[in-house]
């Protein structure tokens, strides 16, 4: 079956510190990774994806994932967290069967404290 | 551009109640979907519809229905609204086809209660 866990309901960090958000996924065949944000009462917001290549992907606002073949896991990494940043964050990979269907995490919260 | 605009943003509806949720896209893209949003689930996709003239179900469709009544619109539709289906609905687009990079683009989203 197709999945995404992201093991974490809420993530702690100070403001400054490393984040890590974790991802792991199960799917047929090459993973289409993705990462989105979504801020209070707003949509989903496009952060970065992973297709093929470099295992690590660059995204938006200093945002960087780590695809991990072997672990199955795309977990997504800022070097230095900003207040900013708190929002809810999601993990998606692309089923099989074409038509691009998304198949999502359950999210994770992100808390950055000053 | 707009992007993916939405309407209405908010909606309360009694049990039995019928509504439909509307979506539009400026971005000449081909494919569209629906998908809700719960607490502690994620998104689901409801419907999708690949290209102009089609549509199929996607995770939850139970409950709803769609019409792709043109390349840039996609609309949603509650024949009898329930309880279960309060949620935050999320419309999206891409560019699907070889050679795309498939990203999903989001609106903004209509919180949905019904009582």
């Amino acid at each position: 079956a197709q999945s995404v866990a992201q093991p974490e309901d809420q993530v702690n960090v100070a403001e400054g510190n490393p984040l890590t958000v974790k991802c792991t996924y199960s799917v047929s065949g090459n993973p289409y990774l993705f990462w989105y944000v979504q801020y209070p009462n707003r949509g989903l917001q496009f952060l970065l994806k992973y297709i093929t290549g470099d295992n690590l992907v660059k995204g938006s606002y200093g945002f960087e994932a780590e695809f991990n073949k072997s672990q199955t896991s795309f977990h997504l990494k800022k070097p230095s967290a900003l207040v900013s940043d708190s929002a809810l964050y999601f993990c998606a990979v692309r089923a099989s069967g074409g038509y691009n269907k998304l198949i999502f995490g359950a999210g994770t919260r992100l808390a950055v404290h000053p | 551009n707009a992007g993916v605009t939405q309407t209405p943003k908010f909606q309360v509806l009694k049990t039995g109640q019928s509504m439909t949720l509307q979506c539009a896209q400026d971005m000449n893209h081909n494919s569209m979907y629906w998908y809700r949003q719960d607490p502690g689930m994620g998104l689901r996709l409801i419907y999708y519809s690949a290209s102009e003239g089609t549509t199929d179900k996607g995770e939850v469709p139970n409950g709803y229905n769609v019409s792709r009544l043109n390349k840039r619109e996609f609309s949603l539709r509650l024949e009898s609204a329930a309880p279960s289906q309060t949620s935050v609905y999320f419309c999206a687009s891409t560019l699907l086809g070889q050679g795309f990079t498939d990203t999903q683009y989001f609106g903004p989203g209509t919180r949905l209660t019904v009582l």
